[in-house]
């Protein structure tokens, strides 16, 4: 059973266009995140949720909003789409508190053309 | 300020141990974990270390925690091709609950 799971695994998109990735993980963690990874592999913390409430909004332009409708669910919206949004997209959960390992789906491979 | 910093690269003949670095900024981090990732896959714990540890061995895996240093490293021993990845230090910031990544250390393994 996979644990933390995105969809779709790859995206494909021309700039100006509003898209959608989702995540769910079947682990029962309270926390979820959408982290960016760029070109060069630096990974980068965009959101975070804990039960469903926003915690982290790390200056991310306002284009990408995420949507949590369960605590097992953080979709990722992006409206308008530019060239510099292509990088691979990492959703991860944990269950609250530090002393927690953070698992990562398989990430979402987008490519604004 | 929050900072996490590895080198970028490092090459190693299979058999030999393979030393991974890694430095973050934050001295009230209390837990730093190491994640390798495979081309075109996700992230995978290889192991972590609470900061009132020196060391940590897990099999292959030993990780060294210097706390005045703010120094973190990964040793693994007997460095075999299927090691070949990128491998990211971490570090978890109690303020703001957040997880901060390294740049990543790609590891190749030569036969």
């Amino acid at each position: 059973d996979t644990a933390v799971s995105q969809t779709p695994k790859y995206l494909v998109t021309q700039m100006g266009n509003d898209k959608s990735i989702k995540c769910e993980q079947n682990l029962g963690h309270d926390t979820m995140y959408w982290y960016k990874q760029d070109s060069k592999k630096f990974l980068k913390i965009m959101f975070s949720y804990n039960n469903k409430e926003l915690i982290i909004n790390e200056t991310v332009p306002n284009r990408f909003s995420p949507k949590s409708p369960d605590k097992a669910h953080l979709n990722l919206h992006i409206n308008s789409l530019e060239l510099g949004d292509s990088a691979v997209y990492f959703c991860a959960s944990s269950p609250s508190g530090p002393n927690t390992e953070a698992f990562f789906g398989q990430g979402t491979r987008l490519t604004v053309v | 300020g929050e900072d996490v910093e590895q080198s970028l690269f490092l090459s190693v003949r299979e058999g030999d141990s393979s030393v991974i670095n890694c430095t973050y900024t934050d001295s009230s981090s209390t837990y730093l974990y190491w994640y390798k990732q495979e081309p075109g896959a996700g992230l995978q714990l290889l192991t972590y270390i609470f900061s009132n540890m020196d060391m940590k061995q897990d099999q292959r895996l030993t990780v060294l925690l210097n706390k005045k240093d703010k120094h973190l490293s990964l040793r693994i021993a007997d460095t075999q091709t299927g090691d070949s990845a990128i491998y990211f230090c971490a570090a978890f910031y109690n303020q703001g609950g957040k997880l901060i990544f390294g740049q990543g250390t790609e590891l190749s393994v030569k036969p």
